[in-house]
């Protein structure tokens, strides 16, 4: 099926130090999810994003929908051990009817040295 | 309660039979969605009701699963004649209208041996 572009695929940081990652499409959406998931749990929602352009933080995370539509960045500043986990970004079409399918990244693996 | 919430948390059954998982969506949630997770891969869309109705079902891989949601609030994901390639995280999901971000639950691993 189809899947977004998300980069990196790992990191590995020094704690304190920030983080970046991204998302893009050749597809348009109309509405950017960023959610972390902790082994054996299901994702948890970190940032929703509706608006082109818009730029939304949430604590030490930052996200911003890109204007063309087509991508988002997900920014966490001053990192700490727990911020460890996979994070995915998550695009919800301009839709038809009532098909409101996520489509899914392959997720960053975030590693956090204390 | 708060939040979406899945039972069991692990199953493990043999080849061959027969598992129910349930899903108790976020209260008021009338958009819930069910996925499944394999090791190092995003979820995977499997159905999206809307209310009681199924309204989109093409991700279910084939007729062996099938899934409910009878009163519009509890789903229930059935799988019938498991195989091994079933073992997978099935994740639960709801949203307040389908236009909204969806909430995930815990999620249940089966384990088909």
């Amino acid at each position: 099926g189809q899947q977004l572009n998300q980069s990196p695929q790992s990191m590995f940081i020094q704690e304190g130090e920030d983080v970046s990652m991204n998302c893009t499409s050749s597809s348009i959406f109309n509405t950017w999810l960023w959610y972390k998931q902790d082994p054996g749990e299901g994702p948890v929602l970190l940032i929703a994003l509706y608006k082109a352009g818009e730029l939304t933080s949430n604590g030490r995370l930052t996200a911003q929908f890109g204007i063309t539509r087509k991508d988002s960045f997900l920014n966490i500043s001053a990192s700490i051990p727990s911020d460890v986990g996979i994070y995915f970004c998550a695009g919800l079409g301009i839709g038809s009817g009532n098909n409101r399918k996520l489509i899914w990244g392959l997720g960053t693996s975030l590693a956090v040295n204390p | 309660g708060a939040g979406v919430s899945q039972t069991p948390s692990n199953k493990v059954t043999e080849k061959g039979k027969y598992v129910e998982l349930r899903c108790d969506p976020i209260s008021g949630h009338t958009a819930l969605y069910w996925y499944r997770q394999s090791l190092g891969q995003g979820p995977e869309f499997l159905i999206y009701f809307q209310g009681t109705g199924a309204a989109d079902d093409s991700g279910l891989p084939n007729d062996r699963f099938f899934a409910v949601r009878p009163e519009g609030s509890v789903s229930t994901l059935k799988i019938q004649r498991t195989e091994r390639g079933d073992s997978a995280v099935y994740l639960c999901a709801s949203s307040l209208d389908g236009r909204d971000s969806q909430y995930f639950g815990p999620g249940t691993r089966l384990t088909v041996l």
